[in-house]
């Protein structure tokens, strides 16, 4: 069985600040892909970033950036320099691929609040 | 190129009446998958439709139930509501390959009385 967990539920910085968020995932699998989604107010799931078990490797996007540590089943994104407009829920989601299973696990999610 | 629909947005029942939920995939997508956010919680999956046949399901019972059809538009069917089944209810899509990327669609937010 799949599962996620993101461990702090609501985030406060001041804008302008960076914010890190944690998931840390479970899978029996060798083959998955792990996924980070926004949420905003409106309810429309954003996808934002997506990466397979086969690559480590970790990248910025931007204000965006990642680090997937297979080691410690860990993939971690921080939003640099926060802006108001960021404000929303974040979920790490995870995918296993083995099988044809490519149904998404989500975690409870992390509520990121930046005061202007 | 139109994003992931879905109708309505808000939708009022009361216990033990029947809902149907829409939603039309991503352009170039034909697949569709049905997810269920209770409040303050992630989504969590119901099933999905591939070629007009559900491929995957989530544990959810049998009240539950789709389709899709030729347009690779889906329904989604809930009966016999009870008050536990509010919630938002969110429509991806995707390309059929197996580790391709699921898009959401705004969801609607059904309320059971």
């Amino acid at each position: 069985a799949q599962k996620v967990t993101q461990a702090q539920t609501e985030i406060s910085v001041v804008e302008k600040e960076d914010v890190t968020l944690d998931c840390v995932y479970e899978t029996r699998d060798t083959t998955y892909y792990l996924f980070w989604y926004k949420q905003p107010p409106s309810g429309e799931l954003v996808f934002l970033i997506r990466r397979n078990s086969f690559d480590e490797q970790n990248e910025i996007s931007g204000r965006y950036s990642w680090n997937f540590q297979k080691s410690t089943s860990s993939f971690n994104f921080t939003i640099t320099a926060s802006q108001v407009v960021d404000s929303a829920v974040y979920f790490c989601a995870l995918s296993e691929v083995n099988y044809g299973n490519n149904r998404l696990a989500f975690g409870k999610g992390n509520q990121v609040v930046v005061i202007p | 190129d139109a994003g992931v629909t879905q109708s309505p947005t808000h939708l009022i029942k009361t216990r033990g009446q029947q809902v149907t939920l829409r939603c039309s995939p991503k352009s170039g997508h034909d697949t569709v998958s049905w997810y269920q956010q209770a409040l303050g919680q992630g989504p969590q999956f119901i099933f999905q439709y591939y070629e007009e046949e559900e491929r995957q399901r989530g544990n959810f019972p049998d009240r539950f139930s789709g389709h899709q059809f030729p347009n690779y538009s889906s329904e989604l069917n809930v009966n016999a509501l009870l008050l536990g089944d509010s919630a938002l209810y969110l429509c991806a899509s995707s390309s059929p390959g197996i580790a391709d990327t699921q898009y959401f669609g705004p969801g609607t937010r059904l309320t059971v009385l």
